[in-house]
């Protein structure tokens, strides 16, 4: 289930399950996205892209779906296991040459 | 190809001390972003720089805080006479115009 913890909030699912992370994006404009994943002690590591001129897009073992109407993105974790256990973070792009803002992040957690 | 090099790893610093953080980008990228990092938040942009250039430096202090990414060498953020509240993770990333960004592994600042 879905907890909202001290800062971060926290998704538990089940070794084998499908997980879905979901952020909201704030700028209507963003034309890019990314999902990052940190584990504890280290850097944010790229998961996926997706431009907004896509609504999905597939990788191995991870979907990323793009909503522009209601601004939304999510990416969806086929057949999770215990490495999956970190903090996803997804993150816009409004323009090239523009930085990168950051969601605030959701913390999953693979029970066995 | 060389990831992302952040230097140090670990800083301890005295109160009132300074604070260099380096950041190496990935081979053939110019642009660099720094971010902060709390326990359990998210990451916070602080200044997105090009080859000698400050692009966007609104998350950036306006005291005490400054950056750097010169022609040659790292980019450095540096930080005069540090106070209990700069203790942080900060998070370094580089990439090309339009592209993904690669994080480094951070530097933890710890001030004492």
């Amino acid at each position: 289930g879905e907890s909202v913890g001290l800062h971060l909030p926290t998704l538990s699912v089940q070794e084998g399950d499908n997980s879905i992370i979901n952020c909201a994006y704030s700028n209507s404009a963003s034309d890019y996205f990314i999902w990052y994943k940190q584990e504890s002690g280290k850097g944010p590591q790229f998961i996926i892209d997706i431009r907004s001129n896509m609504d999905k897009r597939q990788g191995q073992r991870v979907t990323v779906l793009l909503n522009k109407t209601v601004k939304h993105l999510s990416l969806q974790i086929a057949a999770t296991q215990p490495g999956d256990s970190a903090v996803y973070f997804c993150a816009e792009n409004i323009l090239p040459g523009q930085n990168f803002v950051f969601g605030p992040g959701t913390r999953l957690s693979v029970l066995p | 190809n060389a990831g992302v090099m952040q230097n140090p790893r670990h800083l301890v610093r005295r109160r009132g001390q300074e604070a260099r953080l380096r950041c190496s980008p990935m081979k053939g990228h110019s642009h660099v972003y720094w971010y902060r990092q709390l326990p359990e938040e998210g990451l916070k942009f602080m200044v997105y720089l090009q080859k000698e250039n400050i692009i966007d430096e609104s998350g950036m202090p306006k005291e005490r805080f400054s950056a750097e990414f010169p022609k040659e060498g790292p980019s450095i953020l540096r930080i005069q006479q540090v106070v209990r509240g700069d203790s942080a993770a900060y998070f370094c990333a580089s990439s090309r115009q339009g592209s993904e960004a690669f994080f480094g592994q951070g530097t933890r600042l710890t001030v004492v």
